[in-house]
């Protein structure tokens, strides 16, 4: 599995948008990148999953370069209850379950 | 309603005495896994199961058991806990192996 790295916080105000970067040199050929949000207390919940270029859904965007070195989540005009922890995970597509979760970053969304 | 449900929420124990950490999903899912997450090392992953009978260790196995007879179940077994398994558990199911996960509302537990 990739090693990926994340800054470990972010500050935003609400009403902007907040891009996170997550790295991930080693990434595999058949590696997909997906993204996680968590609040206190509770599990994860999926986000957004991409390949390669860009991949946009209803809550966010990820964008994703040609080398697929490094990846970044775009959250558009956050609001305070996008403060959380978000996720980068690595891993092969339907391949397998070992999951490496990281220590992910905080953002903390500020009125 | 599709979910992954986990019981008890909230446990109490005392060292050495056998439990076991329930989890059930209703989606059919084929993948199912178990997370235990602490202060500052973010979620680190017990066991994950990719179908009936078949589970294999994540990164942090030690003092724990787990068993998959049925698809929809995967509970989480400590044999003799001690406190530093004083931890909040999640449990988590997928369609396939990297697909979206979903997990559950989470399990936490105090060792004394």
């Amino acid at each position: 599995l990739a090693k990926t790295t994340q800054p470990i916080s972010m500050d935003s105000y609400e009403g902007q948008e907040v891009n996170i970067t997550c790295s991930h040199n080693n990434i595999a050929t058949n590696d997909y990148i997906t993204w996680y949000q968590q609040f206190p207390s509770q599990g994860p919940r999926f986000i957004i999953q991409g390949y390669k270029t860009k991949v946009t859904n209803e809550v966010a965007s990820l964008f994703i370069p040609a080398d697929r070195k490094s990846s970044t989540l775009s959250l558009p005009r956050v609001s305070l209850s996008d403060t959380a922890v978000y996720y980068c995970l690595v891993g092969d597509h339907g391949g397998g379950f070992k999951t490496i979760f990281g220590a992910g970053t905080r953002l903390f969304v500020k009125a | 309603e599709a979910q992954v449900t986990q019981n008890p929420r909230y446990l109490i124990t005392v060292t050495g005495k056998k439990l076991t950490v329930t989890c059930s999903q209703n989606m059919n899912h084929e993948y199912m896994s178990w997370y235990r997450q602490d202060p500052g090392l973010g979620l680190r992953q017990i066991y994950y199961s990719m179908n009936v009978e078949v589970t294999d260790k994540g990164d942090v196995p030690e003092g724990y058991k787990v068993s998959r007879k049925e698809k929809r179940n995967f509970p989480l077994i400590l044999e003799s806990p001690s406190p530093n398994q004083t931890s909040l558990y999640f449990c988590a199911s997928s369609s396939r192996g990297y697909n979206e996960q979903f997990f559950g509302p989470g399990t936490r537990l105090t060792v004394l």
